[in-house]
């Protein structure tokens, strides 16, 4: 019930095209889902995030959607730049839990020139 | 520089010895995570501390994983006795307060090879 599960595990887009990262959760106690964004050898950053009581959250060319009915958000990157090239991360936590992160799996996303 | 820090950024130890790793978290956050990421994998919460307190441990092996956050100085992530499958990157996430409105930052992570 803890897992957060996140598709695909990779993704090549043509520069200026959409990426779209998707991630399913189960536990309905998760109360915030976080979008990181890792290159290699570094830390995962924060990239956005989003809480239940929305649908849509947009920063920039990174939006994004959530489905509370369903259990499950996304991540769309916008006009997509090879520098966007990097490993994602779609994560949830609960209040009651302390806040500690359940991460998926992850995606590695390639953009090419 | 007023983000997470952690050391050493690599690490290399051979079976059976220990490994000290450390984080200084943000200032004026005084809540610390401490993730494993395997490699190719996503990354697994391991322990949450506050000061002098560990909050939750439920992530953590239960032999030769030990976490400390003392009242000064950082973090150790303490892994005793190493076995070749203890080599990953360990991240540590610091935050202002409990809760998820509070976001988690990480540092750079260690990475630890163990031979």
């Amino acid at each position: 019930q803890q897992q957060v599960k996140q598709s695909p595990q990779s993704l090549i887009v043509q520069k200026g095209g959409i990426s779209i990262i998707n991630c399913a959760y189960e536990n309905t106690a998760f109360d915030y889902f976080p979008w990181y964004q890792q290159f290699p050898g570094k830390g995962p950053a924060l990239l956005i995030a989003i809480r239940p009581d929305v649908s849509e959250k947009k920063e920039g060319r990174f939006t994004i959607s959530f489905n509370k009915s369903a259990k499950q958000f996304s991540l769309h990157i916008m006009d997509s730049q090879p520098g966007d090239s990097a490993t994602y991360f779609c994560a949830a936590s609960a209040e009651t839990s302390g806040s500690r992160l359940t991460f998926g799996e992850g995606t590695q996303l390639t953009v090419n020139p | 520089n007023a983000g997470v820090m952690q050391n050493p950024r690599h690490l290399v130890r051979r079976r059976g010895q220990e490994a000290r790793l450390r984080c200084s978290p943000m200032k004026g956050h005084s809540h610390v995570y401490w993730y494993r990421q395997l490699p190719e994998e996503g990354l697994k919460f391991m322990v949450y501390l506050q000061k002098e307190n560990i909050i939750d441990e439920s992530g953590m092996p239960k032999e030769r994983f030990s976490a400390e956050f003392p009242k000064e100085g950082p973090s150790i992530l303490r892994i005793q006795q190493v076995v070749r499958g203890d080599s990953a990157a360990y991240f540590c996430a610091s935050s202002q307060s409990a809760g998820s409105s509070y976001e988690q930052y990480f540092g750079p992570g260690t990475r630890l090879t163990v031979t």
